[in-house]
């Protein structure tokens, strides 16, 4: 099994654009999420989803739009980027939604992404 | 709502010193508890969790953590670390029930001197 593959690793956007992070699973998970990680703020939650079709707002969920079609695929999409969006972010996924049941959350490798 | 205090943003030990990071939280319904480790430029991986039974569990790589219901501590150790163990750990809660979602804290930066 890959796990939970991210892509792109590396990206740099001007102000404005748009763009289309990357994120699957192959372990059958029901519950995916999206995190961002900024220095001495811990992970953060974007927007999760428990299932396909079934997608939620989580802390910090403005600026990104995210849709789940199939079980596997998780895209988070940054609308009109903005420097503010700087940052590592993470894919996540688990069983079941967040840890209801203990289930742990396996994550991927990270995106970072640099808005000038 | 559940919320997640690391007391200590670096920790600085020598190789094979004993090492302690502190983890309280905030709930009101009844929790389950998460160590995760993020070694540099990795994603995060889960080092050990508390759901119920036994106090003091035990993760991978020789580290240990325990569960204080009236202290609502979820303090992680190692007797005796190493340079490898140089990372980022985060501690993260979740009610126990079915909706509840993951809560991390701001991690602590375990550093390994020789």
């Amino acid at each position: 099994n890959a796990g939970v593959t991210q892509t792109p690793k590396f990206q740099v956007l001007k102000t404005g654009q748009s763009m289309t992070l990357q994120c699957a699973q192959d372990m059958n998970h029901e519950y995916m999420s999206w995190y961002r990680q900024d220095p001495g703020m811990g992970l953060r939650l974007i927007h999760y989803s428990v299932g396909a079709g079934i997608t939620d707002q989580g802390e910090v969920p403005n600026g990104y739009n995210v849709s789940r079609s199939t079980t596997e695929d998780f895209p988070l999409r940054l609308l009109s980027a903005a420097p503010s969006q700087t940052s590592v972010y993470f894919c996540a996924s688990s069983w079941a939604i967040g840890t209801g049941g203990g289930y742990e959350q396996y994550f991927g490798p990270g995106t970072r992404l640099t808005v000038t | 709502a559940q919320s997640v205090t690391q007391l200590d943003s670096q920790v600085p030990v020598f190789e094979e010193a004993p090492v302690e990071l502190r983890c309280n939280y905030s709930s009101s319904v009844s929790v389950y508890l998460f160590w995760y480790v993020q070694y540099p430029n990795q994603g995060l991986q889960l080092l050990l969790k508390y759901l119920s039974g036994s106090t003091l569990v035990k993760g991978i790589n020789g580290f240990e953590a325990e569960f204080n219901k009236s202290q609502t501590s979820f303090h992680l150790r190692k007797p005796s670390v190493h340079i490898s163990d140089t990372a980022e750990y985060f501690c993260a809660v979740s009610g126990q029930g079915g909706s509840e979602k993951l809560v991390f804290g701001k991690g602590t930066k375990l550093t390994v001197n020789p």
